[in-house]
């Protein structure tokens, strides 16, 4: 049982453009997501993250949007490089009482930039 | 200066065997992570220790066994590997993870395991 779906398994955009990653979730306790990226042999680095209180964080040429109502989230990039060609992860946590929270990953998104 | 280190990058084992992977953050970080890969690009959660205490241990087999022996540190032991154990393991760390959700991870770069 998914609780984090990216249901795109790859998405080619040219050089420039803009970038649209999309993630949905459907545990209602998430109040956490990032989004990682990672190229291949390496590990997740860390990319952006948003809490459930906002609807929007920016760092840079990205941007990620929060949809609580709808249970979406979406990274954009602009504008697109050839470096932001790797693998994108949605992730997201849960609040736990006194405890570490591990996270809970999409399968992931290979992006690549056309140049 | 590495922040989160995993060793060895590969291995490659034979089935019955025990191993072990360690892992090391020097972030100064209260919480570590295991997760692992399996071959559909799925990470999941294995083990997390805040404090040399076992907070989550989501359905992993108790073949599997973390060692912290400082908070530098969270190690992966190994018992009587089976073929299923070939994934990627991943180490992470965090600042703090005691009831406090949103923080942020930081992942080493994983262990290739192959059981034959």
């Amino acid at each position: 049982d998914q609780q984090v779906k990216q249901n795109s398994p790859s998405l080619s955009v040219q050089e420039g453009r803009i970038s649209i990653l999309n993630c949905d979730y459907t545990n209602s306790m998430f109040d956490y997501f990032l989004w990682y990226k990672k190229y291949p042999a390496e590990g997740p680095t860390f990319l952006i993250s948003i809490s459930s209180i906002k609807d929007k964080n920016e760092d840079g040429r990205f941007t990620v949007f929060l949809n609580k109502s709808a249970k979406h989230l979406s990274l954009h990039i602009v504008p697109s490089q050839p470096g932001d060609s790797a693998v994108y992860f949605c992730a997201a946590s849960a609040r736990s009482g006194g405890g570490a929270d591990g996270l809970t990953f999409g399968k992931g998104t290979h992006l690549i930039i056309q140049p | 200066d590495t922040a989160v280190s995993q060793t060895p990058k590969y291995l490659v084992t034979q089935m019955g065997n025990d191993k072990s992977i360690k892992c090391e953050q020097n972030l100064g970080h209260d919480t570590m992570y295991w997760y692992k890969q399996d071959s559909k690009k799925f990470l999941k959660i294995m083990f997390s220790y805040n404090n040399k205490e076992l907070i989550i241990n989501e359905t992993v087999p108790n073949r599997f066994s973390p060692k912290s022996p400082d908070k530098a540190h969270l190690n992966l032991h190994i018992n009587s590997l089976e073929l299923g154990d070939s994934a990627v393991y991943f180490c992470a760390s965090s600042q703090r993870g005691s009831g406090t959700a949103g923080e942020t991870q930081y992942f080493g770069p994983g262990t290739r395991l192959l059981v034959l």
